[in-house]
């Protein structure tokens, strides 16, 4: 069984904060990190699918970064708004043989007004 | 709208009963994801399906299977319904079957066991 943690669990900032939150996965057999943004009551939507060390990935006021080498990735969202307020996932690809999804559990922000 | 569709939104049954999920991919995506999520374990993926042939396999019962058919739909068929098995089911499409795409995922299917 595959090992991958996002932390923290939950997280409350205020809106205009910035906040990054972390996914850790193991560190051998890398294929693809993907994040996603999941909203209440919504099905889970794709930011990021990131292949190489190293990548770096922006999507207006969201970023993301891959070190696949000591295994984590980090999501950035700058100037937090009430409608980023989701749950937000990252799946590791990897492993020997098929590669299968593995999901971290998520961070829940929520960004108050 | 990510152009995936799922049916039925909601299904309520009793244990021992079995359901078949429903799941059509954006038009061109040819490969269709299974999905679970269960308050307990968090999102797990089930199984894959690529151009109707079986391309991966996940946490997936013995007592549950797919398939894709040529139009590309699938079918998620669950039997011998257990109170555990109550959870969302959602499907995912891409264009390809490789994991360096974004997949689109559908609404889900909240499925109670009862």
């Amino acid at each position: 069984i595959l090992n991958v943690e996002q932390s923290p669990q939950s997280l409350h900032v205020q809106e205009g904060d910035s906040t990054n939150f972390t996914c850790s996965f193991p560190s051998s057999n890398f294929y693809a990190l993907h994040w996603y943004r999941w909203e209440t009551a919504k099905s889970p939507e794709a930011l990021f699918v990131m292949t190489l060390n190293g990548d770096e990935k922006k999507k207006g006021r969201i970023s993301a970064t891959l070190n696949t080498k000591e295994g984590y990735s980090y999501l950035y969202i700058k100037g937090s708004q009430p409608e980023d307020s989701a749950t937000y996932l990252c799946a590791f690809i990897g492993g020997r043989g098929s590669y299968i999804p593995t999901f971290g559990r998520g961070t829940s922000l929520i960004v108050h007004p | 709208d990510s152009g995936v569709t799922q049916t039925p939104k909601h299904l309520i049954t009793a244990t021992g009963q079995r359901v078949t999920l429903r799941c059509s991919p954006r038009s061109g995506d040819l490969s269709v994801y299974w999905y679970q999520q269960s308050l307990d374990q968090g999102l797990q993926f089930l199984i894959q399906y690529y151009n109707g042939e079986e391309r991966a396999k996940g946490n997936i019962l013995e007592r549950f299977s797919a398939q894709q058919f040529p139009d590309l739909h699938s079918e998620l068929n669950l039997s011998s319904l257990e109170l555990g098995d109550s959870a969302l089911y959602f499907c995912a499409s891409k264009p390809g079957g490789a994991w360096g795409e974004t997949q689109y995922f559908g609404p889900g299917t909240r499925l109670l066991v009862l």
